[in-house]
């Protein structure tokens, strides 16, 4: 089944306990992205990838760190969160150089920041 | 830059009642509209979209046609069910160099049986 997978789905951490998500995608997908959804705000995108080792900022970087070795892969590193953080985030791919814009979500992790 | 705006909830219905959500846009260019919608507890799920102006798009008897000239992308369905309680969401992307999708506020939606 084609999908984008996001581990974990739950997480309650403590300010400054770096911690990572990770986000997989099983389509070979070059476009991978990392958004976080605030009540009120929709989403807002906070970094991503056009392929292996490209990666760019979006508009909510602060932060936050990503990395793409793999192309399947595409982890968010929280290095010192804060309780600002506190969020649900999604990952999304999409096959881009297709012309299509669609991006495919994974199930959201729910962060809370304490 | 771009920008998405869609009508504020929450929406409570009666079941077999008319939905409709407006949703206008900002955008440079042509870029391509979609709704998402997104049932409790869940990811987002594209619902439907429109590449270009006059395009109609439609599944699951949702409908939102490309109106370049009111720059607007209205999702309606004519009979709603328990089922379509949801958070729609309104989205573009221009293809810029950055691909992202810009999205509105969302709309939550309640269905009463």
């Amino acid at each position: 089944e084609a999908q984008v997978t996001q581990n974990p789905r739950y997480l309650i951490t403590v300010t400054g306990k770096k911690l990572t998500v990770t986000c997989s995608q099983n389509m070979n997908h070059e476009y991978m992205s990392w958004y976080r959804q605030d009540p009120g705000l929709g989403l807002r995108q906070i970094y991503y990838s056009m392929n292996v080792e490209v990666t760019d900022k979006g508009d909510v970087p602060e932060g936050y760190k990503v990395s793409r070795k793999e192309k399947r892969n595409f982890p968010l590193i929280l290095e010192s969160p804060s309780p600002n953080q506190t969020s649900l985030y999604f990952c999304a791919s999409s096959p881009f150089r297709t012309g299509v814009y669609e991006q495919y979500f994974g199930p959201g992790t729910r962060l809370t920041v304490t | 830059g771009d920008s998405v705006t869609q009508m504020e909830g929450p929406v409570t219905l009666s079941e077999e009642a008319f939905l409709t959500i407006n949703c206008t846009y900002t955008a440079t260019g042509y870029p391509s509209l979609f709704w998402y919608v997104q049932y409790p507890g869940e990811g987002l799920q594209l619902l439907l979209k429109a590449t270009k102006a006059d395009d109609k798009g439609s599944n699951k008897g949702f409908e939102a046609t490309y109106r370049k000239e009111t720059t607007s992308f209205h999702l309606e369905k004519g009979s709603v069910q328990v089922s379509d309680s949801a958070v729609y969401f309104c989205a573009l992307s221009d293809g810029g160099g950055d691909y992202k999708l810009s999205f509105g506020a969302g709309t939550t939606v309640t269905v009463r049986a």
